[in-house]
């Protein structure tokens, strides 16, 4: 079974400051991770996504995530964060058994200040 | 390219109605297709997955039922609406070969039960 906890339910930065948002998963089985954006009242768009190719991985809109297995992280990072960038952000994780359905964390609202 | 489609949009429904939720893909064949409820400020629970026509698993009881009935349509219905039925309803559909299972997502209906 998988599982995934995203630290911090807000998180608010300023126009420009890097943007770090938190995910740590459990994955009895070697892990597919990925990132999923939600603007208001619209469906998930995939960011990025980890398969075991490269552990730091580059995303659509400047945002990337590094897979550390020792720290059974995957951290959504962006070096300047945008007034486009505030959403609500999604991690989850499948694994190569079963039903391969993603198991979402309770996501995290980035709001950006200007 | 694939495109996925879900209406209606938006859906206020009074409670003990029935309900038919539709979801299309189109642009690719025999994918996995997932009903997920999203409430509001909570995450995502998978509610129904289908591997092809006919074959429909149940993630959690509830009133809610589904079916695929063609290739790439996949329906969420309920015969009586509980006020707990309100949420954002997401289709979703992946590759039913290979890796990494990223999942593809529809824009999503609004469902108010009154």
């Amino acid at each position: 079974a998988q599982s995934v906890t995203q630290l911090g339910s807000h998180v608010s930065v300023s126009e420009g400051a890097l943007v770090l948002l938190r995910c740590n998963y459990s994955s009895s089985v070697p892990p597919y991770l990925f990132w999923y954006v939600q603007y208001p009242n619209q469906g998930l768009q995939l960011l990025l996504k980890y398969t075991s190719a490269a552990t730091l991985v580059k995303g659509i809109n400047g945002f990337e995530a590094e897979f550390k297995k020792s720290e059974t992280s995957f951290h959504l990072t962006k070096p300047s964060a945008h007034m486009s960038d505030a959403a609500e952000y999604f991690c989850a994780v499948t694994a190569d058994t079963g039903r391969r359905a993603l198991t979402f964390g309770s996501g995290t609202r980035l709001q950006v200040q200007p | 390219s694939q495109t996925i489609h879900q209406w209606p949009a938006t859906l206020v429904q009074p409670v003990g109605s029935p309900l038919s939720l539709e979801c299309t893909v189109e642009g690719t064949s025999n994918p996995n297709l997932y009903w997920y409820r999203q409430a509001a400020g909570r995450g995502l629970q998978l509610l129904f997955y289908s591997v092809g026509i006919g074959q429909i698993s149940s993630e959690v009881p509830q009133n809610l039922s589904a079916s695929r009935p063609q290739d790439r349509q996949f329906i969420l219905s309920s015969k009586k609406l509980l006020l707990s039925d309100s949420g954002f309803y997401l289709c979703a559909w992946r590759s039913a070969s290979g890796g990494p299972y990223e999942q593809y997502f529809g824009p999503g209906t609004r469902l108010t039960v009154t």
